[in-house]
This record gives structure tokens, C-alpha cells and sequence, in this order.
């Protein structure tokens, strides 16, 4: 078993929608949580990290944490074409290497 | 704002040659990672460096090594090429070992042919 798991899609939903994305993870170790969006034949950009348990929002992003629960989610609110990509989550123990999930591919349909 | 820079973005290479990837952190960033994302897969840890001291090695083959510079820059060299070597090759860079934000590079398209 992966150590963090994320069903790889695609997931398609029409402009304006509300997209929840998810990870589970067995690696109670975990502290740190990030997502990620990766468009095509780009490098991986840094949306949102979190450290603890509970809410984080920025702008349209809003990550949840539930360690209890090992499950991350990654909200995006009033979703644009130009929200599609791959979006991945991603955990660490400490601070060194990040352990990733295998990303969702996200269609945002106009 | 800067962003971590990586060269050369594509590099075609032939079995058995020999490939140097270079990194180039954000400003005062000392921390360099370095990952290997295959098509279609999510991208693999393969060595961090901090303050030009290895912290932390992955999945890296013994064909590869890597160092990082007075400068913070870092450089992974990958000898006797394989078939399976080709893949995007990913640096991020963080502020201090201990930020697990980690900024990535556009990344290096290797192929080896």
C-alpha cells in the first residue's frame, strides 16, 4: 500500500463549481501537507500548506486536515477552465523530502 | 519574484553517455531537493541538500550523484544512462531545512534514446 493514496481521476465539472479533492494517508509520522498544481510539462506549484489539523483558506483554496481521520482535502470554490490541471497532494514528516500522491487530474468544463 | 531555475530544460542523451543537471535555488534559499517524476507518475524523491551537506537521500540509483556549491547551486550527474532514466527531472528549493515549502523548477526533460 502507497503511503499516501489519491484517485487519479480525471474529474470533470462545469465552470463555476465546487471541486473537492482528496488524500488518505497511512503514515501517521505526517505533519506537514501541501497541494500542489502541475500543468502539463510544468514543474509542481505550491498552492497550499498546512501544518495542523483543521481549515487553511486562500482566495478560491481551502485545505482541510483531519490527522484523526488521515484524509486531506483541497476545496476550490467558483472553479475556472484555467483550474485545469493535475493537482497533487503531498506530505512530509519533517521538513526534508516530500512524499507525494499520484495527482488528480482536474477538467474544468467552460 | 525569482523562482528556482534549472538547465538545460531538454536534454537528449544516447544508453551509456553521461548527463549533468544543473539547479539554481531561489535567492537565500539553502536547501535543494531533487526529484525524478517518470510519465504519468507522481514525482520521486531522490536527494536534498543542505548548507552543501547531503540531509536526506531517496530512491537514487548509484549511477547518480549529486553535490551542492558554495553558491547553493546544485548539479546531479547521472552516468551509464538507461532507458528507464528518461523522465522530468524536478529541483526545488526550500528557505532552511526545516520549511517544507519547497518551490519547484520548471524542470529537465531527459531523454535517452
Amino acid at each position: 500500500q502507497k503511503e499516501v493514496e489519491q484517485d487519479p481521476g480525471p474529474l470533470s465539472v462545469p465552470e463555476g463549481a465546487i471541486v473537492s479533492l482528496n488524500c488518505t494517508y497511512s503514515n501517521s509520522a505526517f505533519q506537514y501537507f501541501m497541494w500542489y498544481r502541475q500543468y502539463s510539462r510544468k514543474g509542481p506549484e505550491l498552492l497550499m500548506y498546512t501544518y495542523s489539523s483543521g481549515n487553511k483558506e486562500d482566495g478560491r483554496f481551502t485545505a482541510q486536515v483531519d490527522k484523526s481521520s488521515k484524509y486531506i482535502s483541497l476545496f476550490i470554490r467558483d472553479s475556472q477552465p484555467s483550474d485545469s490541471a493535475t493537482y497533487l497532494c503531498a506530505m512530509s514528516v519533517r521538513d526534508d523530502k516530500i512524499i507525494f500522491g499520484k495527482g488528480t487530474r482536474l477538467h474544468i468544463l467552460p | 519574484a525569482a523562482g528556482v531555475i534549472q538547465s538545460p530544460r531538454h536534454l537528449i542523451k544516447e544508453k551509456r553517455e553521461t548527463a549533468t543537471l544543473k539547479c539554481y535555488p531561489i535567492p537565500r534559499h539553502d536547501t535543494v531537493y531533487w526529484y525524478q517524476q517518470g510519465p504519468g507518475q507522481d514525482p520521486q524523491f531522490l536527494i536534498s541538500f543542505y548548507e552543501k551537506m547531503q540531509s536526506d537521500k531517496g530512491s537514487i540509483p548509484d549511477r547518480f550523484s549529486a553535490q551542492q556549491f558554495s553558491d547553493y547551486h546544485s548539479e546531479l550527474n547521472m552516468s551509464s544512462l538507461e532507458l528507464g532514466d528518461s523522465a522530468l527531472y524536478f529541483c526545488a528549493s526550500s528557505l532552511t531545512l526545516g520549511g517544507a515549502e519547497q518551490y519547484f523548477g520548471p524542470g529537465t526533460r531527459l531523454t535517452v534514446t
